[in-house]
Protein backbone atom coordinates (compact mmCIF):
# COMPACT_ATOMS: atom_id res chain seq x y z
CA UNK A 1 0.00 0.00 0.00
CA UNK A 2 1.31 3.79 -0.90
CA UNK A 3 1.22 6.77 1.84
CA UNK A 4 1.84 10.30 1.82
CA UNK A 5 2.72 12.14 5.21
CA UNK A 6 2.67 15.55 5.47
CA UNK A 7 2.73 16.03 9.37
CA UNK A 8 2.26 19.81 9.34
CA UNK A 9 -0.68 20.87 9.32
CA UNK A 10 -1.05 24.43 9.10
CA UNK A 11 2.07 26.53 8.87
CA UNK A 12 1.80 30.61 8.99
CA UNK A 13 4.69 32.86 9.07
CA UNK A 14 5.43 36.29 7.67
CA UNK A 15 5.75 37.45 4.37
CA UNK A 16 9.48 37.47 3.12
CA UNK A 17 10.75 34.62 5.03
CA UNK A 18 11.71 31.18 4.23
CA UNK A 19 9.45 28.12 4.48
CA UNK A 20 9.90 24.50 4.05
CA UNK A 21 6.57 22.11 3.54
CA UNK A 22 7.89 18.60 4.67
CA UNK A 23 6.57 15.38 2.70
CA UNK A 24 6.93 11.76 3.70
CA UNK A 25 5.88 8.65 1.02
CA UNK A 26 6.00 5.26 1.36
CA UNK A 27 5.37 2.64 -1.47
CA UNK A 28 6.91 -0.50 -2.14
CA UNK A 29 7.07 0.82 -6.11
CA UNK A 30 10.68 0.84 -7.30
CA UNK A 31 9.45 3.30 -10.08
CA UNK A 32 6.91 5.45 -8.84
CA UNK A 33 6.48 9.40 -9.59
CA UNK A 34 6.36 12.44 -7.14
CA UNK A 35 3.84 15.63 -7.07
CA UNK A 36 3.67 18.88 -5.77
CA UNK A 37 0.01 20.52 -5.81
CA UNK A 38 -0.99 23.73 -4.37
CA UNK A 39 -4.60 24.57 -3.91
CA UNK A 40 -5.73 27.95 -3.75
CA UNK A 41 -9.22 28.91 -2.50
CA UNK A 42 -11.03 28.61 -5.34
CA UNK A 43 -10.62 24.91 -4.90
CA UNK A 44 -8.75 23.79 -8.47
CA UNK A 45 -5.27 21.74 -7.83
CA UNK A 46 -2.44 23.38 -9.59
CA UNK A 47 0.51 21.73 -10.79
CA UNK A 48 3.57 22.66 -9.44
CA UNK A 49 6.24 19.98 -10.24
CA UNK A 50 6.78 16.24 -10.31
CA UNK A 51 9.77 13.99 -9.53
CA UNK A 52 10.88 10.19 -11.22
CA UNK A 53 11.91 8.28 -8.86
CA UNK A 54 15.26 7.36 -11.01
CA UNK A 55 15.80 11.45 -10.60
CA UNK A 56 17.46 12.46 -7.69
CA UNK A 57 18.42 15.86 -8.62
CA UNK A 58 16.83 18.73 -6.74
CA UNK A 59 15.10 21.16 -8.83
CA UNK A 60 14.70 25.03 -8.97
CA UNK A 61 11.89 27.13 -9.85
CA UNK A 62 12.40 30.71 -9.02
CA UNK A 63 11.10 30.97 -5.67
CA UNK A 64 10.46 27.64 -5.22
CA UNK A 65 12.71 24.50 -4.73
CA UNK A 66 12.28 20.96 -3.79
CA UNK A 67 14.70 18.24 -2.23
CA UNK A 68 14.14 14.97 -3.26
CA UNK A 69 15.95 12.06 -1.14
CA UNK A 70 15.17 8.69 -1.25
CA UNK A 71 17.42 7.12 1.49
CA UNK A 72 14.53 9.46 3.59
CA UNK A 73 11.98 8.47 1.37
CA UNK A 74 11.35 11.91 1.70
CA UNK A 75 10.33 14.92 -0.97
CA UNK A 76 10.51 18.53 0.77
CA UNK A 77 9.45 21.72 -1.10
CA UNK A 78 10.89 25.00 0.17
CA UNK A 79 9.58 28.31 -0.69
CA UNK A 80 12.22 31.09 -0.55
CA UNK A 81 11.28 34.94 0.25
CA UNK A 82 7.16 33.79 1.00
CA UNK A 83 4.81 36.32 -1.05
CA UNK A 84 0.86 36.86 0.18
CA UNK A 85 -0.07 35.11 -2.68
CA UNK A 86 1.36 31.62 -1.53
CA UNK A 87 -1.06 31.61 1.07
CA UNK A 88 -2.96 27.51 -0.16
CA UNK A 89 -2.96 24.38 0.47
CA UNK A 90 0.02 22.23 -0.74
CA UNK A 91 -0.45 18.59 -1.19
CA UNK A 92 2.08 16.26 -1.79
CA UNK A 93 1.10 13.23 -3.80
CA UNK A 94 2.70 9.54 -4.83
CA UNK A 95 1.65 7.90 -8.00
CA UNK A 96 3.23 3.86 -8.10
CA UNK A 97 4.51 2.09 -11.06
CA UNK A 98 1.51 0.44 -12.14
CA UNK A 99 -1.45 2.16 -10.75
CA UNK A 100 -3.54 5.36 -12.44
CA UNK A 101 -4.22 7.83 -9.66
CA UNK A 102 -2.49 9.49 -7.32
CA UNK A 103 -2.27 8.95 -3.66
CA UNK A 104 -2.42 12.14 -1.45
CA UNK A 105 -1.02 13.63 1.57
CA UNK A 106 -3.59 15.23 4.11
CA UNK A 107 -2.09 18.61 2.79
CA UNK A 108 -0.29 21.88 4.58
CA UNK A 109 -2.23 25.24 5.04
CA UNK A 110 0.09 27.59 4.53
CA UNK A 111 -0.59 31.22 6.17
CA UNK A 112 1.69 34.02 4.82
CA UNK A 113 0.96 37.49 6.61
CA UNK A 114 1.50 40.74 5.40
CA UNK B 1 -12.58 26.03 -23.94
CA UNK B 2 -8.91 24.13 -22.46
CA UNK B 3 -8.91 22.49 -19.49
CA UNK B 4 -11.15 20.32 -17.11
CA UNK B 5 -14.42 21.77 -16.46
CA UNK B 6 -16.75 20.73 -13.71
CA UNK B 7 -20.50 21.63 -13.49
CA UNK B 8 -22.30 22.27 -11.02
CA UNK B 9 -19.98 24.40 -8.94
CA UNK B 10 -22.06 24.61 -6.11
CA UNK B 11 -24.71 22.03 -5.11
CA UNK B 12 -26.77 21.66 -2.15
CA UNK B 13 -29.53 18.02 -1.88
CA UNK B 14 -32.06 16.84 0.09
CA UNK B 15 -30.95 13.09 1.43
CA UNK B 16 -33.59 11.95 -1.09
CA UNK B 17 -32.75 13.50 -4.29
CA UNK B 18 -31.21 12.48 -7.02
CA UNK B 19 -28.36 14.94 -8.85
CA UNK B 20 -25.37 14.52 -11.41
CA UNK B 21 -21.96 16.51 -11.39
CA UNK B 22 -20.80 16.48 -14.78
CA UNK B 23 -16.84 16.91 -15.97
CA UNK B 24 -15.61 17.39 -19.34
CA UNK B 25 -12.07 17.87 -20.47
CA UNK B 26 -10.51 19.18 -23.80
CA UNK B 27 -7.13 18.01 -23.20
CA UNK B 28 -7.48 15.02 -25.63
CA UNK B 29 -7.08 12.73 -22.53
CA UNK B 30 -7.87 9.26 -22.26
CA UNK B 31 -7.97 8.56 -18.67
CA UNK B 32 -10.53 10.40 -16.38
CA UNK B 33 -10.98 10.38 -12.50
CA UNK B 34 -12.84 10.91 -9.66
CA UNK B 35 -11.76 12.44 -6.16
CA UNK B 36 -13.86 13.72 -2.91
CA UNK B 37 -11.82 15.97 -0.46
CA UNK B 38 -13.35 16.02 3.05
CA UNK B 39 -12.52 18.68 5.49
CA UNK B 40 -9.50 17.06 7.41
CA UNK B 41 -8.90 14.03 5.24
CA UNK B 42 -6.68 13.23 2.20
CA UNK B 43 -7.86 13.64 -0.97
CA UNK B 44 -9.30 10.56 -1.92
CA UNK B 45 -9.88 8.60 -5.37
CA UNK B 46 -13.20 7.28 -6.00
CA UNK B 47 -12.89 6.06 -9.36
CA UNK B 48 -10.82 5.60 -12.83
CA UNK B 49 -11.86 5.19 -16.03
CA UNK B 50 -9.31 3.98 -18.74
CA UNK B 51 -9.71 4.22 -22.42
CA UNK B 52 -13.62 4.82 -21.08
CA UNK B 53 -13.36 1.52 -18.98
CA UNK B 54 -13.73 1.53 -15.28
CA UNK B 55 -10.55 0.66 -13.98
CA UNK B 56 -10.69 1.04 -10.27
CA UNK B 57 -13.16 1.36 -7.44
CA UNK B 58 -12.08 1.89 -3.98
CA UNK B 59 -15.00 0.40 -1.80
CA UNK B 60 -17.33 3.56 -2.66
CA UNK B 61 -20.59 3.22 -1.87
CA UNK B 62 -23.26 2.39 -4.06
CA UNK B 63 -24.99 5.30 -3.95
CA UNK B 64 -22.21 6.87 -6.02
CA UNK B 65 -22.45 5.92 -9.57
CA UNK B 66 -19.67 6.79 -12.51
CA UNK B 67 -20.39 7.24 -15.91
CA UNK B 68 -17.85 7.41 -18.79
CA UNK B 69 -19.92 7.98 -22.04
CA UNK B 70 -16.65 9.02 -24.01
CA UNK B 71 -13.26 9.82 -23.52
CA UNK B 72 -14.17 13.74 -22.93
CA UNK B 73 -17.01 13.30 -20.46
CA UNK B 74 -17.51 11.88 -16.77
CA UNK B 75 -20.44 11.87 -14.60
CA UNK B 76 -21.00 11.15 -11.12
CA UNK B 77 -24.58 10.16 -10.53
CA UNK B 78 -25.74 10.93 -6.84
CA UNK B 79 -28.64 9.06 -5.12
CA UNK B 80 -29.72 8.68 -1.20
CA UNK B 81 -26.83 10.28 0.15
CA UNK B 82 -25.98 11.18 3.76
CA UNK B 83 -25.17 14.23 5.57
CA UNK B 84 -21.21 12.96 5.55
CA UNK B 85 -21.20 12.68 1.50
CA UNK B 86 -20.44 16.79 1.52
CA UNK B 87 -17.32 17.34 0.40
CA UNK B 88 -15.71 18.71 -2.59
CA UNK B 89 -15.69 16.63 -5.69
CA UNK B 90 -12.89 16.94 -7.45
CA UNK B 91 -12.45 15.42 -11.38
CA UNK B 92 -9.07 14.78 -13.08
CA UNK B 93 -8.02 13.58 -16.61
CA UNK B 94 -4.59 12.37 -17.83
CA UNK B 95 -3.37 10.07 -20.62
CA UNK B 96 -2.93 6.83 -19.66
CA UNK B 97 0.70 5.22 -19.23
CA UNK B 98 1.90 3.84 -22.44
CA UNK B 99 -0.33 5.86 -24.68
CA UNK B 100 1.67 9.06 -24.62
CA UNK B 101 1.32 9.82 -20.57
CA UNK B 102 3.23 13.11 -20.07
CA UNK B 103 3.34 12.15 -16.16
CA UNK B 104 0.48 14.84 -15.54
CA UNK B 105 -2.60 14.93 -14.30
CA UNK B 106 -4.74 18.08 -14.88
CA UNK B 107 -7.93 18.69 -12.25
CA UNK B 108 -10.91 20.85 -11.97
CA UNK B 109 -12.51 23.01 -9.77
CA UNK B 110 -14.65 20.94 -8.01
CA UNK B 111 -18.41 20.57 -7.04
CA UNK B 112 -18.63 21.81 -3.38
CA UNK B 113 -22.08 19.24 -2.16
CA UNK B 114 -23.53 19.85 0.47
CA UNK B 115 -26.37 17.34 1.63
CA UNK B 116 -29.24 17.90 3.72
Amino acid sequence: AQKVTQAQTEISVVEKEDVTLDCVYETRDTTYYLFWYKQPPSGELVFLIRRNSFDEQNEISGRYSWNFQKSTSSFNFTITASQVVDSAVYFCALRGGGADGLTFGKGTHLIIQP
Amino acid sequence: ETGVTQTPRHLVMGMTNKKSLKCEQHLGHNAMYWYKQSAKKPLELMFVYSLEERVENNSVPSRFSPECPNSSHLFLHLHTLQPEDSALYLCASSQVPGTGWNYGYTFGSGTRLTVV
